[in-house]
């Protein structure tokens, strides 16, 4: 099957400037994830959808940074206005999940990252 | 609050020689432990899971409950085994180490 998309791999904007990132999760995946990972720190969890409803955002730094599931596939998100510590690997991941199951055992499935320097 | 703790950034081996990769953690609930590598150039990819109990590529982890632990073992590392590795928690959502760089030497 095919993995998770992620675009664009690789952003370099100015502090105060906007980014948007893209994510397409595997087909048929209910939950689809946004994490940040700083150099030399692991992944963050940003958001969590389970379809197109957030299931936890309480790392998200919701001044800034936004995210939507439109129809419950694709994701974006959005950090506007940058800043210099927003520098990072934006990883989105997602996972056949669809909540109803107490114990998950579901595989998450990373895509490649978007990577962000803001300078 | 979940936690997960890798005390080493870098775990240098030589080929043949056995590897261990430390991970602890903090959960009042009933953890899913997991075990996640990123070899060079490549996606963040799931090695094993807790409650799989499974070998793969020749890597096994067990849950010690009372030590709070799922290390990450090998008895015979590999080159091919270089990569970094991230020890993972899910309870109320999937928390990650800030993991280990694995480093084979031939």
């Amino acid at each position: 099957e095919a993995g998770v998309a992620q675009s664009p791999r690789y952003k370099i904007i100015e502090k105060r400037q906007s980014v948007a990132f893209w994510c397409n999760p595997i087909s048929g995946h209910a939950t689809l994830y946004w994490y940040q990972q700083i150099l030399g720190q692991g992944p963050k969890l940003l958001i969590q959808f389970q379809n197109n409803g957030v299931v936890d955002d309480s790392q998200l730094p919701k001044d800034r940074f936004s995210a939507e599931r439109l129809k419950g596939v694709d994701s974006t998100l959005k950090i506007q206005p940058a800043k210099l510590e927003d520098s990072a690997v934006y990883l989105c991941a997602s996972s056949r999940n669809d909540g109803r199951q107490k114990f998950s055992g579901n595989t998450i499935y990373f895509g490649e990252g978007s990577w962000l320097t803001v300078v | 609050a979940q936690r997960v703790t890798q005390p080493e950034k870098l775990l240098s081996v030589f080929k043949g020689a056995p590897v261990e990769l430390k991970c602890n953690y903090s959960y009042s609930g009933s953890p899913e432990l997991f075990w996640y590598v990123q070899y060079s150039r490549q996606r963040l990819q799931l090695l094993l899971r807790h409650i799989s109990r499974e070998s793969i590529k020749g890597f096994t982890a067990d849950l010690n409950k009372g030590e709070t632990s799922f290390h990450l073992k090998k008895p015979f590392a590999q080159e091919e085994d270089s990569a970094m590795y991230y020890c993972a928690l899910k309870g109320n959502k999937l928390v990650f180490g800030a993991g280990t760089i694995l480093r084979v030497k031939s």
